[in-house]
Formats: C-alpha cells, structure tokens, sequence
C-alpha cells in the first residue's frame, strides 16, 4: 500500500529563517511527487510536480528535491505569507496524500 | 479562467437527510476527483471520472454514498442517508490529463456538517 509521511506535523520559524520540510514515501510505481500548499478555509493549490530522483524545481522562495525515498520542499528566507499548510502526495494508480505539515511564519 | 466550482459552500443537515454536492471542473479537463479532508484521516480519495466515465470508486465509504457525471462540465456527489460521521470538507479536482497521476486543481471545497 502507498504511504506518504510528512515530517514535522508543524513548524514555527521566525521571517527570513530558512528551513525544510520533509516527506517520505513507499510506492510501487511512483509516477509523480506532488507539492500543494493549502490555507485555512480553502482547497489545496498545487505547487510543483517531480517525476525522477534528481529532479529539481523552484518557485520564488520554495524549492522542492526529490529522492528514490523522499522529497524535500526548502523554504528560503520566509514571509508570513508562507504560511500555510503544505501537503505532499505520491501518484501510482492515485494520488496518496501526507498529512501535511502546518508552517507558521512569524513576523 | 474560472477554477473548479463547488456548491454549496457549507452544508448543515440532520442525520437520515440526503445531501447533494455539485462540481464544476476547469473547461477542458479530463479527469475529476472527489475528495473528503478530515483532521483524522486527512485528504482522501472518494472516486474519480476519466472523460465522465467512473473510473475507481473504492474509496467511496459505502453505498450511502454515489457520484454522478452526466457530462464534461458538471458533477454531483450524493449522500443519503446523511450520518454525522460524514461530516468533512468535500474537495472537488479536476485535472487537464487523464488518470490520478497528473497535476490536479482543486475547488474551495463544501463544509458538510451532519448533526
């Protein structure tokens, strides 16, 4: 069965400290990492789509890697407009989603 | 270009009623999705419709719950009879290429609360 784990469930950084969030996979078949960011009261809003272990994509301060295991998003010199929830998901024959991890971004 | 369209936007019920939720997907796309996000068990599945054909439907609880896709442009989940257990945010997604594997765009999503 695929599982998504997302680490850490929440995350509290102070404007301009950078950090990473973390997620860990199992899939038989993996055929995209996905990256969405969802705030509060809204759906999920997709951000980046990885398909192979080396792969790299960036968008403003968010950069999201990826591995045979795990998918990195770094968070370079935050805004509190970057907070959010961030979710990660796998696709094979659907896509499985983490849990998330809650960002909060304080001024 | 309009997004996914969901409505209602909130839903209050009492238990044993039917709840209808509809979906507008993104002009042009394929696929569709619906989704429930709970705190517990977080985004899930329901089922899914590749051209307004349903596809796979296993994540779909039990048989109070169906889908329907009548046509490219409009989509309704039903529950009935309406328990409180199923209170959960209902994400609609529509996605440009077929399959679950692909990008998808997400509504704002139907509050349901079944008291």
């Amino acid at each position: 069965e695929d599982q998504v784990t997302q680490s850490p469930e929440a995350l509290r950084l102070q404007e301009g400290e950078s950090s990473s969030l973390n997620c860990s996979y199992t899939v038989s078949g993996l055929r995209g990492l996905f990256w969405y960011r969802q705030d509060p009261g809204k759906g999920p809003e997709f951000l980046f789509t990885l398909y192979s272990a080396g792969e790299e994509k960036e968008k403003e301060r968010l950069k999201a890697t990826l591995t045979k295991k795990e998918s990195f998003l770094h968070i370079t010199a935050p805004k509190p407009e970057d907070s959010a929830t961030y979710l990660c998901a796998v696709g094979s024959q659907k896509l499985v989603f983490g849990q998330g991890t809650r960002l909060t971004i304080n001024p | 270009d309009a997004g996914v369209i969901q409505s209602p936007r909130h839903e209050v019920t009492e238990m044993g009623q039917e709840v209808t939720l509809r979906c507008k997907p993104i002009s042009g796309h394929n696929s569709l999705f619906w989704y429930r996000q709970t705190m517990m068990r977080g985004l899930e599945l329901l089922i899914y419709f590749n051209n307004n054909v349903p596809i796979d439907d296993s994540g779909m609880p039990e048989d109070r719950f169906s889908a329907k896709m009548p046509n490219a442009s409009f989509s309704t989940l039903k529950i009935q009879p309406s328990e409180p257990r199923d209170s959960a945010v209902y994400f609609c997604a529509s996605s440009l290429r077929q399959g679950p594997a692909y990008e998808q765009y997400f509504g704002p999503g139907t509050r349901l609360t079944v008291t």
